[in-house]
């Protein structure tokens, strides 16, 4: 059954480490999207992608952060030079959507990084 | 469980139309709630937030307003515009910061 699964569930990393992050989108979705949830604030949007290609990659808070799609399918986020502010629960999120906005966004359980 | 329901879409309204997106629901404890939009070609986007009871979140000319006794958390405009054309999200967060969406209210405003 297929939902949207997301892994490692927890990881927790030293300041300055590089993470990865993966996504499996739910089958034949084509339109997946990362979120970032701190502690006590609302959801962040981001990148966005549709296919295997970002056309919103408006939401990346720095270039250590980076994200690729493969296959139409699994997705990465990496964070490079992890620093604390860092820490979050990083969401992905994926819908049928050739269109963003028109189809329901099928979450993932989450990821959540600590960087010590 | 914990849970939100939102009025299904899609919701068609004409311009400066008065609009009201109602959103319920079921948690433990005293959660923040949010109303996220998407508008078309966009990802999610925090539109307002409650984090108490009778705290009232406002932008962009929405409102919604926690009311803990009815658990809602409904959303209203006063004269809608076309450019308030997206997806509506309701949601909230437990203090386990897990946010649990509602399925998204479609609206279109038309001209």
């Amino acid at each position: 059954g297929a939902g949207v699964s997301q892994s490692p569930s927890n990881k927790v990393t030293e300041k300055g480490k590089d993470v990865e992050l993966r996504c499996d989108p739910i089958s034949g979705h084509t339109a997946l999207y990362w979120y970032r949830q701190r502690l006590g604030q609302g959801l962040e949007f981001l990148i966005y992608f549709q296919g295997n290609s970002a056309p919103d990659k408006s939401g990346l808070p720095s270039d250590r952060f980076s994200a690729e799609r493969t296959g139409e399918s699994v997705s990465t986020l990496t964070i490079q030079r992890t620093q604390q502010e860092d820490s979050a629960v990083y969401l992905c999120a994926s819908s049928r959507g050739v269109l963003a906005g028109v189809d329901t966004q099928y979450f993932g359980p989450g990821t959540r990084l600590t960087v010590l | 469980g914990n849970s939100v329901t939102q009025m299904e879409g899609p919701v068609t309204l004409s311009e400066e139309a008065f609009l009201t997106i109602n959103c319920t629901y079921t948690a433990t404890g005293y959660p923040s709630l949010f109303w996220y939009v998407q508008y078309p070609g966009e990802g999610l986007q925090l539109l307002l937030k409650a984090t108490k009871a009778d705290d009232k979140g406002s932008n962009k000319g929405f409102e919604a307003t926690y009311r803990k006794e009815t658990t809602s958390f409904h959303l209203e405009k006063g004269s809608v515009q076309v450019s308030d054309s997206a997806v509506y999200f309701c949601a909230f967060m437990n203090r386990d910061d897990k946010i649990i969406f509602g399925k998204g209210t479609r609206l279109h405003i038309l001209p």
